[in-house]
């Protein structure tokens, strides 16, 4: 079945420092990628997307590329700030929605 | 982006009692919404898929008489949690799919803490 692993947490950076927290998943088909951020005490938000190969989902300065040939969708960022602490959710889903799995989430603590 | 509400945001109750949980897509209509729970630092665990107009499908190990899930219109689903106990306490989160474009729209969570 479908399944998505992420980088253990939680990470830790200063603020401005460049970050990384990788993806990889394992589906058939073509499956669609998604990061989704959760901050403290609240639901999920959609951070970013992308539905097929190559694709580079962006926003808030976030970017994550969809890699089929390394079965990966990292996220990236070049400076955090301290409001980026959170805990990011790595995502897939099959066609039509089906099969729409979590990583196990990643936490981010940016200190000032 | 589409919004979905969830409500309560908190509820603490009694051991025993039954908890309600609303789910509405408030500009969207939702054929599927989602019903997860979220234990402490760990990742969300979908419990049942809600269909509107139809009984709800659960998850392998999700009590499907302690979980009452009800999908009565294209915007509202509800999540009653019957005789609760405290190790019912947890953070519930609801999502709604739009179109067939895989992507999920997720409420803002109910924490409930059971005494």
């Amino acid at each position: 079945g479908n399944s998505v692993t992420q980088m253990e947490g939680p990470v830790t950076l200063s603020e401005e420092a460049f970050l990384t927290i990788n993806c990889t998943y394992t589906a058939t088909g073509y499956p669609s990628l998604f990061w989704y951020v959760q901050y403290p005490g609240e639901g999920l938000q959609l951070l970013l997307k992308a539905t097929k190969a190559d694709d580079k989902g962006s926003n808030k300065g976030f970017e994550a590329t969809y890699r089929k040939e390394t079965t990966s969708f990292h996220l990236e960022k070049g400076s955090v700030q301290v409001s980026d602490s959170a805990v990011y959710f790595c995502a897939l889903s099959g066609l039509g929605g089906q099969n729409f799995v979590f990583g196990p989430g990643t936490r981010l603590s940016v200190l000032p | 982006g589409a919004v979905v509400s969830q409500h309560p945001s908190r509820v603490i109750c009694k051991s025993g009692t039954s908890v309600k949980i609303e789910c509405r897509s408030l500009d969207f209509q939702a054929t599927t919404m989602f019903w997860y729970r979220q234990f402490p630092k760990q990742s969300l665990m979908l419990m049942a898929t809600s269909n509107e107009g139809s009984k709800a499908t659960y998850e392998q190990g999700v009590e499907k008489d302690k979980f009452l899930i009800n999908h009565a219109s294209l915007t509202l689903s509800t999540l009653t949690v019957t005789s609760a106990h405290p190790e019912d306490s947890s953070f519930y989160i609801c999502s709604a799919r739009t179109g067939r474009a895989g992507e999920l729209f997720f409420g803002e969570g109910s924490r409930l803490t059971v005494l």
